[in-house]
């Protein structure tokens, strides 16, 4: 079945930039939503954004400023950069497949494990 | 944005137990909810989805009902397996959110 991975620096300094990719097996990236979303210690889930295979993309306006979702397809791959970081983004980052408006088919499933980013100097 | 309110955010029950969490919007969302479990340390799965399908390999002991803007999710019979976190999420429009979530835990 498809499976998702979060890869990327765990640490990362204030003012700099965040950058995850989110690497999928088992399936291809090809015609589907794949949406990052984020989780601060101990607190709920904000969904960042998402990107479809073509390219298109959906950000959330509380982060649009400072987010950018790529994909590469010959990789299967998406990623995730995330500037001017503050401890503020501290958290864990999940990709997950969905985000489309489909109500049979946009749900966020599957998800990555998940990783832990720390903002700290 | 869509704001989503669970309720109760705390609730403590047995095994055998039937319980009800209730998912509120801001505004009408047509059938565009889900429900979501998570353990600790782990990734959220998807149980519920377009408000009552039934994620493939979710015990049936699992229910969701509801439109427009209330919703619940109902555990027929509690298995220790359950006791979790569970949150709500909107795909009716952007930004997509999710409820404050609903931990329950063992009485």
């Amino acid at each position: 079945q498809v499976q998702l991975q979060e890869s990327g620096p765990g640490l990362v300094k204030p003012s700099e930039t965040l950058s995850l990719t989110c690497t999928v097996s088992g399936g291809s990236i090809n015609s589907y939503y794949w949406s990052w979303i984020r989780q601060p210690p101990g607190k709920g889930l904000e969904w960042i954004g998402y990107i479809f295979y073509s390219g298109s993309t959906n950000y959330n306006p509380s982060l649009k400023s400072r987010v950018t979702i790529s994909v590469d397809t010959s990789k299967n791959q998406f990623s995730l950069k995330l500037t001017s970081v503050t401890a503020a983004d501290t958290a864990v980052y999940y990709c997950a497949r969905g985000g489309g408006k489909l109500l049979y088919g946009g749900w966020f499933d599957p998800w990555g494990q998940g990783t832990l980013v720390t903002v700290s100097s | 944005d869509i704001q989503l309110t669970q309720s109760p955010s705390f609730l403590s029950a047995s095994v055998g137990d039937r319980v009800t969490i209730t998912c509120r919007a801001s505004q009408g969302i047509s059938s565009y909810l889900a429900w979501y479990q998570q353990k600790p340390g782990k990734a959220p799965k998807l149980l519920i989805y377009a408000a009552s399908t039934f994620q493939i390999g979710v015990p049936s002991r699992f229910s969701g009902s509801g439109s427009g803007t209330e919703f619940t999710l109902t555990i027929s019979s509690l298995q220790p397996e359950d006791f979790a976190t569970y949150y709500c999420q909107q795909l009716n429009s952007y930004p997509i959110t999710f409820g404050q979530g609903t931990r329950l835990e063992i009485k």
